[in-house]
Parts: structure tokens; C-alpha cells; sequence
């Protein structure tokens, strides 16, 4: 079945870089693109950007722009986000979602979340 | 950009109807397709409208969407509510340079 699985929790300091994995499988990973939400506790979805899978062009959330960075590797079907500089309200749980068209931008399914905690 | 403007609570009782609306503050909100996602508490989102009013499969047709031009808003409507929809509900949508939008989310209590 269509499916993402990404890696699990981390724990960071303010100051340093936090990188998340997102393995897909039981569809063409290079045939749709990945985008990222991130939900900081207790609040509501915040779209972070995409990237093909195709060509690696990315598309980055403007309040992100400079920090984020996201990759993927098509031999092993993984997509990568990397958050630098982390502060304290980085603190979230952040999903991969696969974008079913860039025509309609609609995110099904989603990865099962990867909390990552940013604490001194 | 434009916002996506959502209640931030709404309560109805099992087996009536209820209504969520998600509000495009800027640009025409049939411009874009609009999606909504359903969060269950500690859970993942799940689809349950995409393209406006297009309901993936499993999902039942108690669900349905639709947009009003008038009020610039998409509504995702809920019929028969059962103590199972509890949850939060996210409308989302994109501008023209693909930059996403998702509304603020609206917490629905069944009681």
C-alpha cells in the first residue's frame, strides 16, 4: 500500500540542525511531489514547502526561506527535510505528505509525523 | 498571500448536521481547489474533500464540500453526525506560485 514512514524523534539545542527522513513506498517516488507540515503543540498546520521527486526543484515557505533545505534520494525512494539554525518554536511534530497533483496540491497519504523538541 | 479563516470551535449533537466554513480573505476562492483534512486526536490528517467537493474513497457521503463565490468560502458540511467525526478540521488551499495555505483548523465536539 501507498505509504510513508519517516524517521523517528530527536531532540536538538537551539543553534543546531535537525534532519528528518521520509522513506515512501507501493507507489513511483519520482512520479509525485513531497511536501512538509509542521504542527507545533497544540496549534494547527503550517506548510513548509515541496520538492519534485523528479528533478529536485523546491518550493519553500517564504517565514522558512534561508533555514530549510529538502532533498531526496530516488534510489532509495527517501525524502529529506533539513531545518538549520533551530530555536525553542521549532519545537513540532513534522509530517511528509505526498502531493497527489501539483495541479490541485492535495496531500494524501500523509508520513506518521516526526517529533522533533528543541530545548536547552 | 491570502489567509483561510476558519471557527475555531464548533459543537453539534450525534445525527444532526453541521457546517464548517473556511473564509479566503484575498483572491478568488474558486481560483484554487480547496481540500480538507480531518485530524483525530494524536492521529495523522486524513483527506475527507479534495478538489472542492470530491470525496476519496472510504470516506462516507456524509461528508461533502462545496465553495460559495459570494462569500468567498468553501464549507465542508457533515450530515448524521456520529461521536467518531470529533475532531479537528483544516480547509487548505495554494496561490498561484504553489505556496500552500491551511486554514486555522476547527475543533467539531459531537455531544
Amino acid at each position: 500500500q501507498v505509504q510513508l514512514v519517516q524517521s523517528g524523534a530527536e531532540v536538538k539545542k537551539p543553534g543546531a540542525s535537525v534532519k528528518v527522513s521520509c522513506k515512501a513506498s507501493g507507489f513511483i517516488f519520482t512520479s509525485y511531489g513531497i511536501s512538509w507540515v509542521r504542527q507545533a503543540p497544540g496549534q494547527g498546520l503550517e506548510w513548509m514547502g515541496w520538492i519534485s521527486t523528479y528533478n529536485g526543484n523546491t518550493n519553500y515557505a517564504q517565514k522558512l526561506q534561508g533555514r530549510v533545505t529538502m532533498t531526496t534520494d530516488t534510489s532509495t525512494s527517501t525524502a529529506y527535510m533539513e531545518l538549520r539554525s533551530l530555536r525553542s518554536d521549532d519545537t513540532a511534530i513534522y509530517y511528509c505528505a505526498r502531493e497527489v497533483s501539483v495541479l490541485n496540491h492535495w496531500f494524501d497519504p500523509w508520513g506518521q509525523g516526526s517529533l522533533v523538541t528543541v530545548s536547552s | 498571500n491570502f489567509m483561510l479563516t476558519q471557527p475555531h470551535s464548533v459543537s453539534e449533537s450525534p445525527g444532526k448536521t453541521v457546517t464548517i466554513s473556511c473564509t479566503r480573505s484575498s483572491g478568488s476562492i474558486a481560483s484554487n481547489y480547496v481540500q480538507w483534512y480531518q485530524q483525530r486526536p494524536g492521529s495523522v490528517p486524513t483527506t475527507v474533500i479534495y478538489e472542492d467537493d470530491q470525496r476519496p474513497s472510504g470516506v462516507p457521503d456524509r461528508f461533502s464540500g462545496s465553495i460559495d463565490s459570494s462569500s468567498n468560502s468553501a464549507s465542508l458540511t457533515i450530515s448524521g453526525l456520529k461521536t467518531e467525526d470529533e475532531a479537528d478540521y483544516y480547509c487548505q488551499s495554494y496561490d498561484s506560485s504553489g505556496h500552500v495555505v491551511f486554514g486555522g483548523g476547527t475543533k467539531l465536539t459531537v455531544l
